[in-house]
């Protein structure tokens, strides 16, 4: 089993729409984690960090986090053709998914 | 406020050379993480260095290794270089602070022949 599972994709929605992303981990005593974003030919930039358990929100943007089950997910709504990109999934920073790629069709 | 700078962008060496690269992380930050970025592997973590102490280690061979100097500046350093170490090779860098987010560099794409 993977330390951190994410769902390869390609995840497809329409613009406007709302697109969800999952992960899951294995290590019950993580603390952190964090949603990034990696456009193709680009380095990951930081979209959302969440440290304990519910929802929080940004914007166009909502992390949830879920120890007990232990997943976390990313909500993306009105998804623009500019959010068309891989999300990457990170555990305390040293263990990340494999991403997942998002694609929003206008 | 710079962002984290990577050098060189692009790298071309041989099985069995050695290699550095280096990276210079945002002013105030004192934690740089090296990744390495594949696309059957996907980002895996090297190594995370804070005020010139490796504080966590990724599950690399010894031939990857890593130095922090006292103006938070990092470099790495793969010895013996095999055809699978080609890969993009991210530096990051954060404030230090547990679990804080980490600003990527634009990275080093590294291709062994």
């Amino acid at each position: 089993q993977k330390e951190v599972e994410q769902n390869s994709g390609p995840l497809s929605v329409p613009e406007g729409a709302i697109a969800s992303l999952n992960c899951t981990y294995s290590d019950r005593g993580s603390q952190s984690f964090f949603w990034y974003r990696q456009y193709s030919g680009k380095s990951p930039e930081l979209i959302m960090f969440i440290y304990s358990n519910g929802d929080k929100e940004d914007g166009r943007f909502t992390a949830q986090l879920n120890k007990a089950s232990q997943y976390v997910s990313l909500l993306i709504r009105d998804s623009q053709p500019s959010d068309s990109a891989t999300y990457l999934c990170a555990v305390e920073n040293m263990r990340f998914g494999a991403g997942t790629r998002l694609t929003v069709k206008p | 406020k710079a962002g984290v700078t990577q050098t060189p962008r692009y790298l071309i060496k041989t099985r069995g050379q050695q290699v550095t690269l280096s990276c210079s992380p945002i002013s105030g930050h004192r934690s740089v993480s090296w990744y390495q970025q594949t696309p059957g592997q996907g980002l895996q973590f090297l190594f995370e260095y804070f005020s010139e102490t490796q504080r966590n280690k990724g599950n690399f061979p010894g031939r990857f290794s890593g130095r922090q100097f006292s103006n938070s500046r990092s470099e790495m350093n793969v010895s013996t270089l095999e055809l699978g170490d080609s890969a993009l090779y991210l530096c990051a860098s954060s404030s230090g602070l547990n679990n804080s987010p980490l600003h990527f560099g634009n990275g080093t794409r590294l291709t062994v022949t």
